[in-house]
């Protein structure tokens, strides 16, 4: 079946330290991207990349980082500098910039 | 101004009556408007999409766009308990190549 499969569903970060999100599609999309939803909030983009070997900053990049070095791979990495990374993180892809964005699960990240 | 902007809600309404729910988006380039339905703890998943001004009507749910206006709406006919859930409205920017979200509008229907 295709779809979006993000991994871990949950992960607990300790203070300073960096941790990895997985992001995996089997679509065949070129567009992907990672949003970040605090609780009673909407969604905040944080990168998108638009083909392999490109990404973009979104709104609030700061604190974290992406690559894209395979079509079906976006992972994105929550640094120390993020300070209140705790939220819960989506990951989507798309065909392309005007057509809709299909989500991952979701992964729950708290800082311990 | 916010890009996309949204009723917070929560928006009650009782069961089987119509739900309808706004945006107003403020880039005059956008091309692509999209729905998506968000139950508490689960992701967005999309419910309709419009491209050209007018009405667009999938089952219980219709979508409308004025692109003059700079404004989308859904309308949810017949509410049943389960559409209780946020809905987010999402143009696109097709210049900057990605999809912004609006915060969403809580609906709650009551039976």
């Amino acid at each position: 079946d295709g779809g979006i499969t993000q991994s871990p569903k949950y992960l607990f970060r300790k203070e300073g330290q960096n941790v990895t999100l997985s992001c995996e599609q089997n679509l065949n999309h070129d567009a992907m991207y990672w949003y970040r939803q605090d609780p009673g909030q909407g969604l905040r983009l944080i990168y998108y990349s638009q083909i392999v070997n490109d990404f973009q900053k979104g709104d609030i990049a700061e604190g974290y980082s992406v690559s894209r070095e395979k079509k079906e791979s976006f992972p994105l990495t929550v640094t120390s500098a993020q300070k209140n990374p705790t939220a819960f993180y989506l990951c989507a892809s798309s065909y392309d910039r005007n057509t809709e964005a299909f989500f991952g699960q979701g992964t729950r990240l708290t800082v311990v | 101004q916010k890009e996309v902007e949204q009723n917070s809600g929560p928006l009650s309404v009782p069961e089987g009556a119509i739900a309808s729910l706004n945006c107003t988006y403020s880039d005059r380039g956008s091309q692509s408007f999209f729905w998506y339905r968000q139950y508490s703890g689960k992701s967005p998943e999309l419910i309709m999409f419009i491209y050209s001004n007018g009405d667009k009507e999938d089952g219980r749910f219709t979508a409308q766009l004025n692109k003059a206006s700079q404004y989308v709406s859904l309308l949810i006919r017949d509410s049943q308990p389960s559409d209780s859930a946020t809905y987010l409205c999402a143009p696109t920017r097709g210049w900057a190549s990605k999809i912004i979200f609006g915060s969403g509008t809580r609906l709650s229907i009551r039976p």
